[in-house]
């Protein structure tokens, strides 16, 4: 995948885990991160647009982040029904297209 | 508020062309600043974007398939098509179409766009095998 992320991340019930999804120049150095949450057999949702904005609906637990040529999300508090598959995606303006990261499954432990 | 729904067939031979269609319900997709974007998802591996188009027509392909790529919008019928040509077992996936929200800014003294995918339907699942 052109942006890289973690395979995998855990943690317990309240705890807080980040996921960090690294690219070049091209996509998240000239534009913004966007994070996808997938759990399991369903259609993706967007979680995050424009690095940390949050859509209506998307708990506050949720927050992003961007700086240079890397984003993260975060999610604190964990729960239960935050075990899913998270994508971040930029645009490319070298490929002048989507690319996203090849995905990070949260584990609940 | 804004639905999609992807369908198609479920079973399509090798070198056959892949056709999928996407049904937008609650608004139109002729008005507004969107693009309309397929994204495939092969089992058990991560997203892979396809290709958008423009409310006006103006598309975008992914390189690595924008040879066999054609998407198009049918305003009467509110429907955005896929075209895939020369389908491979490599094709197999859940197709997903998606709509691509914007955020708008000043840059300089024109009016940009930052866009996200930030409707999706269910997605489609097509087998490319005789």
């Amino acid at each position: 995948s052109v942006l890289t992320q973690p395979p995998s991340a855990s943690g317990t019930p309240g705890q807080t885990v980040s996921i960090s999804c690294s690219g070049s120049n091209s996509n998240l150095g000239s534009n913004p991160a966007s994070w996808y949450q997938q759990l399991t057999q369903t259609a993706p949702k967007l979680l995050i647009y424009t690095n940390d904005q949050r859509p209506s609906g998307v708990p506050d637990r949720f927050s992003g982040s961007k700086s240079g040529t890397s984003a993260s999300l975060a999610i604190s508090g964990l729960q239960s029904e935050d075990e899913a598959e998270y994508y971040c995606a930029a645009w490319d303006d070298s490929l002048n297209g989507w690319v996203f990261g090849g995905g990070t499954k949260v584990t609940v432990l | 508020q804004v639905q999609l729904q992807e369908s198609g067939p479920g079973l399509v031979k090798p070198s056959r062309t892949l056709s999928l269609t996407c049904t937008v319900s609650g608004g139109s997709i002729s008005s507004g600043a969107y693009y309309w974007s397929w994204v495939r998802q092969a089992a058990g591996k991560g997203l892979e974007w396809i290709g958008r188009i423009y409310t006006r027509g103006n598309t975008y392909y992914n390189p690595s398939l924008k040879s066999r790529v054609n998407i198009s919008l049918d305003t009467s019928k509110n429907q955005i098509s896929l075209n895939l040509d020369s389908v491979t077992a490599a094709d197999t996936a859940v197709y997903y179409c998606a709509r691509e929200g914007h955020y708008s800014f000043w840059s300089g003294f024109y009016l940009d766009f930052y866009y996200y995918m930030d409707v999706w339907g269910k997605g489609t699942t097509v087998t490319v095998s005789s």
